[in-house]
């Protein structure tokens, strides 16, 4: 079974531009989170949707916003990018909890 | 919230050493461990997890951690390393809060295994 995929693998940026990552869960997986990890830190929680609604939301400002689809697929949009937000991006699925919770390979995102 | 602290950023060790990872949290209430692998430009791997039950997990590569409820410690160790264990660990635990459950996680432990 192939695990979870994400992509682009990597992206680069200007400050102000938006960005879109996207993510597509292990089949069967319903739950889709979002972590943004910040070289040198640990992951940070962005987002957790299941069944295509939102569950939770991280500490992280309205620029950050994320939708999952009917086929569990989840997009994260980032608006007015700035120098701060240059990350790997994780993209982890769940069939409900996070007990078994299996992470993507990440987008790596650089914002010039 | 609960948090996690791993208190060494970096651990160097021989080749055939044994190794200790430290890994503290903070909630006193029932909680759910993890320690997650990371090799250099990949995403998170599951090395192992304590839900319940008995206090010693092990993973199939030799890793093992003990749950220390008193101590509120799930240090990761394993008792001969190799050059190919060399990575990112990160130790996290679960919060759950509402209707989220999140992992949160710790700075992590570079560990580098010399020849």
């Amino acid at each position: 079974d192939a695990g979870v995929t994400q992509s682009p693998t990597h992206l680069i940026k200007t400050r102000g531009q938006h960005v879109t990552l996207r993510c597509s869960p292990i089949s069967g997986h319903k739950s889709v989170s979002w972590y943004q990890q910040v070289l040198g830190q640990g992951p940070q929680f962005i987002f957790q949707y299941y069944e295509k609604e939102e569950r939770g939301r991280g500490n992280f400002p309205d620029r950050f916003s994320a939708r999952q689809f009917p086929n569990y697929s989840s997009e994260l949009n980032v608006n007015a990018l700035l120098l701060g937000d240059s990350a790997l991006y994780l993209c982890a699925s769940s069939p409900t909890s996070v007990y078994e919770q299996f992470f993507g390979p990440g987008t790596r995102l650089t914002v010039l | 919230a609960q948090s996690v602290t791993q208190l060494d950023s970096q651990v160097p060790v021989f080749e055939e050493a044994p190794v200790e990872l430290r890994c503290n949290y903070s909630s006193s209430v029932s909680v759910y461990l993890f320690w997650y692998v990371q090799y250099p430009n990949q995403g998170l791997q599951l090395l192992l997890k304590y839900l319940s039950g008995s206090t010693l997990v092990e993973s199939i590569n030799g890793f093992e951690a003990e749950f220390n409820k008193s101590q509120t410690s799930f240090h990761l160790r394993k008792p001969s390393v190799h050059i190919s264990d060399t990575a990112e660990y990160f130790c996290a635990v679960s919060e759950v809060s509402g209707n989220t459950d999140k992992l949160i996680f710790g700075t992590g432990t570079r560990l580098q295994v010399f020849p």
